[in-house]
């Protein structure tokens, strides 16, 4: 069955430090991946999507992410946080020989603290 | 990216009533879906729905409980039927990018409040 994990219901981080939410996921055939952000009482914010290429992709708000083939991962990084950044973020991947139906994790509670 | 707007955003129902949550798109898309979001949980995809063809349903849900119409392009309804206090929940719908850009975009939610 496809699967996408998030490990840690939450991180806590300080602002102006790094940060890594992490994600696992486990699909047959090529994984289209995605990171979602939900602030309170708003809908999901796409951030950024690996489809193919390069494995660093760059997305929103300066988030980055990280596809690792070997280790089906596909982790979600900020080189500095910011407060801001404190939200709700979801993981997911997209099966093609499923009708391009997105599976979620079950989401990371980012706390960023001043 | 496409513009999404949801009705209602925010309802609070009584038990055995039924709610019509609208999905209006600023643009023509072939694919919507509907996904629920329970309390403190990820989202679940409930059905897909292409205009012209009947909805394709979750494994947990089905069409009695969940009607969903695509009468055009642009619009879709889901309807929450017979409603209990378990169908408390944020209902979001999406639709996929232009061309090749597989990602979803996703409207602000409806916030569904069962009593």
């Amino acid at each position: 069955a496809q699967s996408v994990a998030q490990p840690e219901d939450q991180v806590n981080v300080a602002e102006g430090n790094p940060l890594t939410v992490k994600c696992t996921y486990s699909v047959s055939g090529n994984p289209y991946l995605f990171w979602y952000v939900q602030y309170p009482n708003r809908g999901l914010q796409f951030l950024l999507k690996y489809i193919t290429g390069d494995n660093l992709v760059k997305g929103s708000y300066g988030f980055e992410a990280e596809f690792n083939k070997s280790q089906t991962s596909f982790h979600l990084k900020k080189p500095s946080a910011l407060v801001s950044d404190s939200a709700l973020y979801f993981c997911a991947v997209i099966t093609y020989n499923q009708g391009g139906k997105l599976i979620f994790g079950q989401g990371t509670e980012l706390s960023v603290k001043p | 990216s496409a513009v999404i707007s949801q009705k209602p955003s925010r309802d609070i129902c009584q038990r055995g009533t039924s709610l019509t949550i609208q999905c209006q798109v600023d643009s023509q898309v072939t694919m919507m879906f509907w996904y629920r979001q329970q309390p403190g949980q990820s989202l679940t995809l409930i059905a897909t729905a292409n205009q012209g063809s009947e909805a394709t349903y979750e494994s947990g849900f089905v069409i009695d409980k969940f009607p969903i119409s695509r009468p055009n392009l642009t619009f879709s309804t889901l309807t929450v039927s017979n409603m209990s206090p378990e169908d408390s929940s944020i209902y979001l719908c999406s639709v996929t990018g232009t061309g090749t850009s597989y990602e979803q975009y996703f409207g602000p939610g409806t916030r569904l409040t069962v009593t």
